[in-house]
């Protein structure tokens, strides 16, 4: 069974700022890893996908994410922060069998900028 | 249509009573999956559609849930006799075939049993 931790449930920074959401994953095979933005209300956005290409992702917004296997990792990261960018934020991981691509979501992590 | 399209975006029930989700995917995307979110669980699969083939109906949390897909277009999703613990936002979402899970999400019914 695959498995997907983000650390962190909340994370607070200031405009202009760093972003770094963490996301560690477990998988018995090569796994296909996303991360989804939720802004209250609506339904989740892709950001940016992994499917075994290239190791950093870019995505929109200027968000992107590096796979890294020996660590099990798959962190997104944006240089600064704008307040736009406040949303929860979630990495999930793909239970591939053969066409079907069903995610194992991780619980999310709240972002919040302060100006 | 430009979007997934869920209908109704929210749905006051009370115990006991049966409810109907609807999801319209995208045009032209063969896949199509029901998740649920809730606080306690955070977002679940539920149920996966491809084509004609046979769903994967691995996720539904009882038998009190049930979905349906025409071909490749409207899927409904029924909870008979809602229980309090059904309360959730229940997500719709379409990919093309063999994209690799980056779906479409719908804006989602928030479902209320009372």
């Amino acid at each position: 069974a695959q498995s997907v931790t983000q650390l962190g449930s909340h994370v607070s920074v200031s405009e202009g700022a760093l972003v770094l959401l963490r996301c560690n994953y477990s998988s018995s095979v090569p796994p296909y890893l996303f991360w989804y933005v939720q802004y209250p209300n609506q339904g989740l956005q892709l950001l940016l996908k992994y499917t075994s290409a290239a190791t950093l992702v870019k995505g929109i917004n200027g968000f992107e994410a590096e796979f890294k296997k020996s660590e099990t990792s798959f962190h997104l990261t944006k240089p600064s922060a704008h307040m736009s960018d406040a949303a929860e934020y979630f990495c999930a991981v793909s239970d591939r069998g053969g066409s079907n691509y069903k995610l194992t979501f991780g619980k999310g992590t709240l972002l919040t900028v302060n100006p | 249509g430009a979007g997934v399209s869920q209908s109704p975006s929210n749905k006051v029930t009370e115990k006991g009573k049966d409810v109907e989700l609807r999801c319209d995917p995208i045009s032209g995307h063969t896949a199509l999956y029901w998740y649920r979110q809730s606080l306690g669980q955070g977002l679940e699969f539920l149920i996966y559609f491809q084509g004609n083939s046979a769903p994967d109906k691995s996720g539904l949390p009882s038998d009190r849930f049930s979905a349906e897909r025409t071909g490749e277009s409207v899927s409904t999703l029924t909870i008979q006799r809602t229980q309090q613990e059904d309360s959730a936002v229940y997500l719709c979402a379409s990919s093309p075939w063999s994209d690799g899970g980056g779906y479409t999400f719908g804006s989602g019914t928030r479902l209320t049993v009372v």
